[in-house]
């Protein structure tokens, strides 16, 4: 199974909003709605973000949205702040009942 | 709060078999809801689903891995536990267990164990 396509890195000034990209096929995000994004700082475990394509767990920032379009999913995070800086990973599941990750997206708050 | 906990040796030689168990407290390990699943991430690199576990004992394991891997499930000891056999240095890097909802997200993570392969 192939990885998710994200973006290496995306930047962003504090307060503005960024959009991160998740690519995949008609076998996972676009046959599924069983999309998550993860944030994770450096040494440390991910965290659930979004799940389901756009729902958010209790205590996670309403800046965070999810959605998807087609065989794309898309994470938006709005009024960015310094701690967002981390890297973001997507993951789907599969048609062949797997799950497959996104590569990671670097993001930096200028 | 649930807590997940890792256990297991964070250096295997090339060739062993490398052997992970994760500990569930604030909940049960037997949910008709959850599954329980292991990830990694090589050093500087992302993250790879390994497998997902059922209480029954019910497997999912990634293709590119299955050949090697093997999980089990303890609910006497509210545990589930990952081998890989035959490892080599592109097997380094941290291990994850986590809490796997049925819609395949994972919500609870345990703290991580990095396992080097090395002689």
């Amino acid at each position: 199974q192939s990885a998710l396509t994200q973006p290496a890195s995306v930047s962003g000034s504090p307060g503005q909003s960024i959009t991160i990209s998740c690519t995949g096929t008609s076998s996972d995000i676009g046959d599924y709605n069983y999309v998550s994004w993860f944030q994770q700082h450096p040494g440390k475990a991910p965290k659930l973000m979004i799940f389901d394509v756009s729902n958010r767990p209790s205590g996670v920032s309403h800046r965070f949205s999810g959605s998807k379009s087609g065989n794309t999913a898309s994470l938006t995070i709005s009024g960015l702040q310094t701690d967002d800086e981390a890297d973001y990973y997507c993951s789907s599941y599969t048609s062949s009942s797997t799950l497959v990750f996104g590569g990671g997206t670097k993001l930096t708050v200028l | 709060q649930l807590q997940l906990q890792q256990s297991g040796p964070g250096l295997v030689k090339p060739s062993e078999t490398l052997s992970l168990t994760c500990t569930v407290s604030g909940g049960s390990i037997r949910s008709s809801t959850y599954y329980w699943g292991w990830i990694r991430q090589p050093p500087g690199k992302g993250l790879e689903w390994i497998g997902s576990i059922f209480y029954s004992g019910s497997t999912y394991y990634n293709p590119s891995l299955k050949s090697r891997v093997t999980m089990s499930v303890d609910t006497s000891k509210n545990q589930f536990s990952l081998k890989l056999t035959s490892v080599s240095a592109a097997d380094t890097a941290v291990y994850y267990c986590a809490r796997q909802f049925w819609t395949w997200y994972f919500d609870y993570w345990g703290q991580g164990t990095l396992v080097t392969v090395s002689s």
